[in-house]
């Protein structure tokens, strides 16, 4: 069983577009998070949700909006696509803020 | 960013152990030292975390120096799967500064 999952794996679309990826953790975990890696390889945390309350919110444009259903949901909205907005987008979760992190296995967005 | 120096890449013979060093002068007393490594197209794969004293899993050693300004990481019998970007994260127990920041990473290359 796969502990953190995405849909989709790939996701192209064009620019102004309004696309969602969600995100599932069967763990059992209080605290999930939004994490994005450029074509530079640099990965940056956007979002972390604990017990369905935002607790980190990074510098990302209000384009981006996290929601979490339940515990074990965080899917992340994007309204307005961008080119900038490429990149592959990675789920994570931990039991805790503070514990070691689960990662999915990413979703490749391309914008056209 | 990042408060860790890394090595930006290293080769390991297959079979050999693997030393991945770390510097974090700026290392304050409530910060553990943490390591995550990404394969190709994965996720970023949680490995081991220290505070000052040496730990091993079944993944790998943590060795911490005495003042805590640097660490190695280390990978006793490398494989080829071990192939990957393996990033030192300096993390503190509470608050924002929890997050994970990763940097730019050693890339690991293990070879036959």
């Amino acid at each position: 069983d796969t502990a953190v999952s995405q849909t989709p794996k790939y996701l192209v679309t064009q620019m102004g577009n309004d696309k969602s990826i969600k995100c599932e953790q069967n763990l059992g975990h209080d605290t999930m998070y939004w994490y994005k890696q450029d074509s530079k390889k640099f990965l940056k945390i956007m979002f972390s949700y604990n017990n369905k309350e935002l607790i980190i919110n990074e510098t990302v444009p209000n384009r981006f909006s996290p929601k979490s259903p339940d515990k074990a949901h965080l899917n992340l909205h994007i309204n307005s696509l961008e080119l900038g907005d490429s990149a592959v987008y990675f789920c994570a979760s931990s039991l805790a803020s503070h514990n070691e992190q689960f990662f999915g296995p990413g979703t490749r967005l391309t914008v056209l | 960013d990042a408060k860790t120096t890394q090595p930006p890449s290293m080769d390991c013979a297959e079979g050999r152990a693997a030393n991945l060093p770390c510097n974090h002068s700026t290392i304050s007393g409530n910060e553990y030292v943490y390591w995550y490594r990404q394969i190709h197209s994965q996720g970023p794969q949680y490995i081991i975390h220290g505070l000052k004293n040496n730990e091993t899993n079944e993944m790998a050693s943590l060795i911490i120096t005495e003042d805590r300004k640097s660490s190695t990481l280390i990978l006793p019998h490398a494989t080829l799967r071990d192939t990957a970007v393996y990033y030192c994260i300096v993390r503190a127990v509470r608050g924002s500064q929890g997050n994970l920041i990763f940097g730019k990473g050693t890339k690991l290359s293990v070879k036959p």
